[in-house]
């Protein structure tokens, strides 16, 4: 049980793209969904968290027109890069638990590789 | 500040044991969960300690001592693909998940 998907696992466009990636709870609801980006060699940092028809809370430093976040559903939720560029390649990684506050563990996603040409 | 503290680094030989520390200081306390990465991939969950003392799970044993904010992963009869970063995370008093930068685990034959 517990199962999270994330789609695309690999991006690669050109500069000024826009890129959506979806994070999806396969059998589990989801009030809470956590957006992470994990540079090459480094820790996993956190952006944003995506609350269920809600606006996101987005950790500072993190631009929140650069990085839109949509939680609609309670099993879907998704990041859109607007206009990336280069120093936007990253490791794109969401995370859900099946619990509201309580000590769950967060499942993750396989994870988006974005590369920005 | 919140703070977790835990070695970048080690190197251990198959078949043998490796302990992996982590100490924390948090705004409270909600247990404290530890996650594998293999590079290129994401972390997948192997543990979760809120009370004090040793959870067993096959090769892999956490320990917890909330009165010395310090945990340990254990692995035993270490294996090849256990090579991998191995992630301690504790959730504070906002039910928010503190991460630490995680600790490179190199096995050699």
């Amino acid at each position: 049980g517990a199962v999270v998907s994330q789609h695309p696992s690999w991006v690669i466009c050109k500069s000024g793209t826009s890129v959506k990636i979806e994070c999806r709870s396969l059998d589990f609801q989801a009030t809470t969904m956590f957006w992470y980006r994990q540079f090459p060699k480094q820790s996993l940092m956190l952006m944003a968290t995506s609350n269920e028809g809600s606006k996101a809370t987005y950790e500072q430093g993190v631009e929140k027109d650069k990085f839109l976040i949509n939680h609609a559903s309670l099993t879907l939720s998704t990041l859109t890069v607007t206009s990336a560029h280069p120093e936007d390649s990253s490791f794109y990684i969401c995370s859900a638990s099946p619990g509201t506050g309580e000590s769950e563990p967060q499942h993750f996603g396989d994870g988006t590789r974005l590369s920005i040409l | 500040g919140q703070n977790i503290d835990q070695p970048t680094e080690m190197t251990a030989t198959e078949g043998a044991i490796v302990q992996i520390n982590c100490t924390y200081q948090t705004s409270g306390f909600n247990g404290l969960f530890w996650y594998q990465q293999h590079a290129g991939e994401a972390p997948t969950f192997l543990s979760y300690n809120v009370l004090d003392g040793l959870e067993e799970k096959g090769r892999f044993s956490s320990f917890l001592s909330r009165s010395k904010g310090y945990s340990y992963l254990l692995l035993k009869e270490l294996q090849m693909k256990d090579s991998a970063s191995y992630l301690c995370a504790v959730m504070d008093s906002n039910y928010q998940l503190i991460w630490g930068a995680g600790t490179k685990l190199i096995i050699k034959p």
